[in-house]
């Protein structure tokens, strides 16, 4: 079965200072990989997707984030953090096996503090 | 653009009161969905349409209804409400069937169900 974890309810991050977003994986064949972001009232918006190729992926509002295979891993990452990057993050993966279904983590909530 | 919108943003219901709730995108996606999310739990897919006159359950179907009797418009039934269906529905769409597809969503519509 396809699931989605992310070991931090909550990361707090002084403005400016690097981000990471955790999340890890299990899927039974090949995975696509994504990550939204909810601001408050409303909903989730796509960020960035890994699919397959390169392990570095960049995508919106300076955010990429790095897969790695061998740990099941799609960690989310910003090298300068800015107070309006506070926010909810999912990470959200599909496989082959599961079709239409996308399965999403818990969630982690980001505080940039100023 | 309007993208997806959902109506109502918010709705008190008594246990055994029935609602719609609805979703209407203008993108001429094929593909829309509802999900349901509760804190902590990430988004739980509820039914699915691949296109105008298809639908399929997702992971919690039970206690809703949906129809698409249009490509546009994708409303979701609640019947006999229950305290357990007190959450917040999004409804998505996405253009294509691919597994490396985003989804788009609308900004959801809470529910109380008391």
């Amino acid at each position: 079965a396809q699931s989605v974890a992310q070991p931090e309810d909550q990361v707090n991050v002084a403005e400016g200072n690097p981000l990471t977003v955790k999340c890890t994986y299990s899927v039974s064949g090949n995975p696509y990989l994504f990550w939204y972001v909810q601001y408050p009232n409303r909903g989730l918006q796509f960020l960035l997707k890994y699919i397959t190729g390169d392990n570095l992926v960049k995508g919106s509002y300076g955010f990429e984030a790095e897969f790695n295979k061998s740990q099941t891993s799609f960690h989310l990452k910003k090298p300068s953090a800015l107070v309006s990057d506070s926010a909810l993050y999912f990470c959200a993966v599909r496989d082959e096996d599961y079709g239409q279904n996308f399965v999403f983590g818990p969630g982690t909530r980001l505080s940039v503090l100023p | 653009n309007a993208g997806v919108t959902q109506t109502p943003k918010f709705r008190i219901l008594k246990i055994g009161q029935s609602m719609t709730l609805q979703c209407a995108q203008d993108m001429n996606h094929n593909y829309m969905y509802w999900y349901r999310q509760d804190p902590g739990m990430g988004l739980k897919l509820i039914y699915y349409s691949v296109g105008a006159g298809i639908t399929d359950k997702g992971e919690v179907p039970n206690g809703y209804n949906v129809s698409r009797s249009t490509t546009e418009d994708f409303p979701l039934r609640l019947e006999l409400a229950a305290p357990s269906q007190t959450s917040v529905y999004f409804c998505a769409s996405s253009s294509r069937p691919a597994l490396d597809s985003p989804l788009h969503f609308g900004n959801g519509t809470r529910l109380t169900v008391t």
